[in-house]
């Protein structure tokens, strides 16, 4: 089972709300990720979780608020948005690069929320 | 710093034509992996191939062949007699092994446009 999924697959909000993403995977994976794509971009990484604990902040406003509550969940909390950060969200997974061997393994991405911000 | 170049920005074909998409990519890293995947309109990322800085084998895989070349920086896709399904964007990616947290450097991606 490759499977990512995310909820809701699509979200209207204002820019006063608070929404959340959700994110889940049970291939035993402890790297999760969340990335924003634009429309004709690829997607630019946001957060990294890895062991439940955030190991990359790639400079993301505040308003952007990731949560990892167990090594199955990843959440992204929204608040206060901006009409710029409607986009797709997408979540992704995988086993934890070794730093002993190297070794990188693929991500797994689930089918993206996409966001809209009025 | 890590980049990865997709010249082409879109392709067209014919069904039943090859199609080759390239992908330049510039590391300081002598461990790296190199990954492409499929974005189809639905929007998520599939993924379809992961290699090592140190495994230059090619490979195929159905109708999908990967050419890696470590002398040119070049890791090329090509989609032997394409399908209208294979339309999709595509994006070669890249992740150094000294980085945290497996960060991937993707490409600008290729739109692959395939008519029946």
């Amino acid at each position: 089972d490759t499977e990512v999924t995310q909820t809701p697959k699509h979200l209207v909000m204002g820019m006063t709300n608070k929404k959340s993403l959700k994110c889940e995977q049970h291939m035993g994976h402890r790297a999760m990720y969340w990335y924003k794509q634009k429309a004709k971009k690829p997607p630019e990484l946001m957060f990294v979780y890895s062991y439940e604990k955030l190991s990359i902040n790639e400079s993301v406003p505040s308003r952007f608020s990731p949560e990892c509550p167990n090594s199955s969940l990843l959440n992204l909390h929204l608040h206060a948005l901006q009409p710029e950060d409607s986009a797709l969200y997408l979540c992704a997974s995988s086993h934890s690069s070794s730093r002993t061997s190297g070794t990188i393994y693929e991500q797994y991405f689930g089918p993206g929320t996409r966001l809209t911000v009025t | 710093a890590q980049k990865v170049t997709q010249a082409q920005t879109e392709i067209s074909v014919v069904e039943k034509e090859d199609v080759t998409l390239d992908c330049v990519y510039e590391t300081r890293d002598t461990t790296y992996y190199l990954f492409w995947y499929k974005q189809p309109p639905s929007g998520e990322l599939v993924f379809l191939i992961r290699r090592n800085s140190f495994d230059e084998q090619n490979e195929i895989s159905g109708r999908y062949s990967w050419n890696f070349q470590k002398s040119t920086s070049s890791f090329n896709f090509t989609i032997t007699a394409s399908q209208v399904v294979d339309s999709a964007v595509y994006f070669c990616a890249l992740s150094e092994a000294g980085a945290a947290g497996n960060k991937l450097t993707f490409g600008g991606g290729t739109r692959v446009l395939v008519k029946p």
